[in-house]
């Protein structure tokens, strides 16, 4: 059975810096991986999706990367901003018309 | 603007009176999804909808119904609701074939 892991659970940094949000999934046979963003109380922002053929996506400051063969995703992103402060989730989908799992989430805190 | 609506966002109900969830989307997406959110315990799915009458249980579809027909609906039902359904609820959508998924903006329900 898949599981989909994200450690740590929260993460402050100082605004400006780089930083990687990982994610670690048990089965890498998977279709695609998905990266959200959730902001407290509010719905499930999708960020990247990165297809099993790719390596890697990228959306203005952020990127994410997939290495199936060691089951892992990061997010990476680059000059953080208050901004950014949200709830980072993950979610691997193992089939082509499959559920996805999600991971129970980094909370990242951006220190202005 | 594409976009998965749900409704109502709050809702405060006593044990034991029906209520239902309303779930739309305008991308004509086969795939339809409910999930609740719990803290500590992440998304999990309740029901899911590949298209039009075809339904099929998630990992947690105890207390639930959902029916499917129209492709744009998937209302959410909790014949008798109960405090342990005190929960925030997602309704999901995405086209058949691997492609990222679309989330509502979430409903929170209280059952006292």
């Amino acid at each position: 059975k898949q599981e989909v892991t994200q450690i740590p659970a929260a993460l402050s940094v100082p605004e400006g810096e780089n930083l990687v949000l990982n994610c670690s999934f048990t089965d890498s046979a998977i279709y695609n991986l998905q990266w959200f963003r959730q902001d407290p109380g509010k719905g499930l922002t999708s960020l990247l999706l990165i297809q099993s053929s790719q390596r890697e996506q990228t959306s203005g400051r952020l990127n994410a990367s997939l290495d199936k063969s060691s089951g892992r995703s990061t997010l990476y992103i680059a000059a953080s901003q208050p901004g950014d402060s949200a709830t980072y989730l993950c979610a691997a989908r193992m089939n082509r018309d499959d559920k996805i799992i999600f991971g129970k989430g980094t909370r990242l805190h951006i220190l202005p | 603007e594409a976009q998965v609506t749900q409704n109502p966002r709050y809702l405060i109900t006593v044990t034991g009176k029906k209520l239902t969830v309303t779930c739309s989307q305008n991308m004509n997406h086969e795939y339809m999804s409910w999930y609740r959110q719990d803290p500590g315990l992440g998304l999990r799915q309740i029901y899911y909808s590949m298209n039009v009458e075809v339904t099929d249980k998630g990992d947690v579809p105890e207390g639930y119904k959902v029916s499917r027909k129209e492709k744009r609906n998937f209302p959410l039902i909790l014949e008798s609701p109960s405090p342990n359904q005190t929960s925030l609820y997602f309704c999901a959508s995405s086209l058949t074939g691997g492609y990222g998924y679309t989330f509502g903006s979430g409903t929170r329900l209280t059952v006292v």
